[in-house]
């Protein structure tokens, strides 16, 4: 079955910055979505971008979507301390089994 | 509102016997999903149950791995004979329904096979 591949596998950056990370597919799909992971909170649904849609906005985080290349981006601005955490891109193909990536580990120092 | 709660928090356990794992879904919510994620790793799915229908037990590693879902609410996943590489952090997840997609998740039960 087809996973997402997250690129990079590790971020570190400076509180402030941006933190960037791409999730990478090869079939169709009908919806991805992102998912935080910390020690604090477990596993936490973030954003969903549906296949017919390109960018999609909450809060500090921006994520975007292009079917063409089989990719999306998760763009978190301003980051702060809080945000260390992992990030998971998650695939909807058909049914309704969710696929998760390997993740992206973020850390955000002060 | 409560949401999904599982337990144990922890088990340790020694080779080759059975354990159960508990989840309690958000009251409503008719779907329920168990994942497993070993250190480190992302998360590899299991089971998912959806009212009445049959599961999709497609994601079960192996015959030794079941689950159940009674009443359509509580779930126990349950592993026979545990063997080490059975040690992992379990997740369990529901949403209103499939159609909705956002799961809820659990905290996890963390299962060491010793």
């Amino acid at each position: 079955s087809q996973q997402g591949e997250e690129d990079p596998q590790a971020l570190s950056i400076q509180e402030g910055e941006n933190a960037t990370m791409n999730c990478s597919y090869k079939t169709s799909i009908n919806n991805l979505q992102w998912y935080r992971q910390n020690s604090g909170r477990g596993l936490v649904h973030l954003i969903l971008i549906r296949s017919n849609e390109r960018e999609k906005h909450s809060g500090r985080l921006r994520v975007t979507l292009d079917t063409s290349k089989k990719s999306s981006s998760l763009l978190i601005t301003a980051s702060r301390a809080a945000d260390t955490a992992s990030y998971f891109c998650v695939l909807k193909a058909a049914g309704n089994k969710l696929t998760f990536g390997g993740g992206t580990r973020v850390l955000v120092k002060p | 509102g409560a949401g999904v709660s599982q337990s144990p928090s922890n088990k340790v356990t020694e080779k080759g016997k059975d354990v159960e794992l508990r989840c309690d879904p958000i009251s409503g919510h008719t779907a329920l999903y168990w994942y497993r994620q070993s250190l480190g790793q992302g998360l590899e799915f299991l089971i998912y149950f959806q009212g009445n229908s049959a599961p999709d037990k497609s994601g079960l590693p192996s015959d030794r791995f079941s689950a159940e879902r009674t009443g359509g609410s509580v779930s126990t996943l349950t592993i026979q004979r545990t063997q080490q590489e059975d040690s992992a952090v379990y997740l369990c997840a529901s949403s209103l329904d499939p159609s909705t997609d956002t799961q809820y998740f659990g905290p996890g039960t963390r299962l060491t096979v010793l």
